[in-house]
């Protein structure tokens, strides 16, 4: 089974903290993304990495930042946490381009509130 | 622009009776099209899917149906059980680009009544 575990499920900080959010998945997928879900948006995408230090911006990344290190492993950073970025975080990871799934498995979410 | 739409925010039906969700989109490239279910405190786990070749895929009680002239989808569940009560979320990919991005709807939350 696929796995992919994120490294918090609650979280709260302070306004103008650094935050890191850590997701690892034990699959080899290539694909890596960061989703925030919120009541009435859905899930809209923060960033995505499709290879070890390749990332590409999604539909938010204002105020967001990420790594890719190694492959297993995507982080998103709050450089300076506001209270607007309270939030569900979800990451994703899913196979390459080409590969005959869609699917995108995701990790179990991490509550943020950001007070 | 809002490319994945689901119009409905809720739907309440009874246990054993059909649940209908439906899903519209705008870009006539969407190739794939897939349907998650998210319980609370969770993350999304993937449900059923549907490439554009076909119009219809059936999994179990799941079924999707695909209407590309309409550019319409739904999700039929038959029969609905209280387990089934959950935010469903529709999603579409298109081929290109980088990888395998997803464009996700804003989700119906289901509530089957025993």
């Amino acid at each position: 089974d696929v796995k992919v575990t994120q490294s918090s499920r609650y979280l709260v900080k302070r306004t103008g903290e650094k935050v890191f959010l850590e997701c690892v998945q034990d699959m080899d997928h290539e694909n890596m993304f960061w989703y925030r879900q919120d009541p009435g948006l859905g899930l809209r995408l923060i960033y995505f990495s499709y290879d070890v230090k390749m990332k590409e911006k999604g539909d938010i990344p204002e105020g967001y930042s990420v790594s890719r290190e190694k492959k297993e492993r995507f982080s998103l950073i709050l450089e300076s946490a506001s209270t607007n970025q309270t939030s569900m975080y979800l990451c994703a990871s899913s196979w390459e381009r080409g590969r005959s799934s869609y699917e995108q498995y995701f990790g179990p979410g991490t509550r943020l509130t950001v007070t | 622009d809002q490319q994945v739409k689901q119009n409905s925010p809720s739907l309440s039906v009874q246990e054993g009776r059909i649940s209908i969700l439906n899903c519209d989109y705008t870009n006539s490239m969407f190739d794939y099209f897939l349907w998650y279910k998210k319980y609370p405190a969770e993350g999304p786990t993937f449900l059923i899917s549907i490439s554009s070749i076909k119009d219809k895929n059936e999994d179990g009680r799941f079924t999707v149906f695909l209407n590309k002239s309409a550019k319409h989808l739904s999700l039929h569940i038959v029969p609905s059980q209280p387990g089934d009560s959950a935010v469903y979320f529709c999603a579409a990919s298109s081929y290109g680009g980088a990888t395998n991005k997803l464009i996700f709807g804003t989700g119906t939350l289901l509530a089957v009544q025993p």
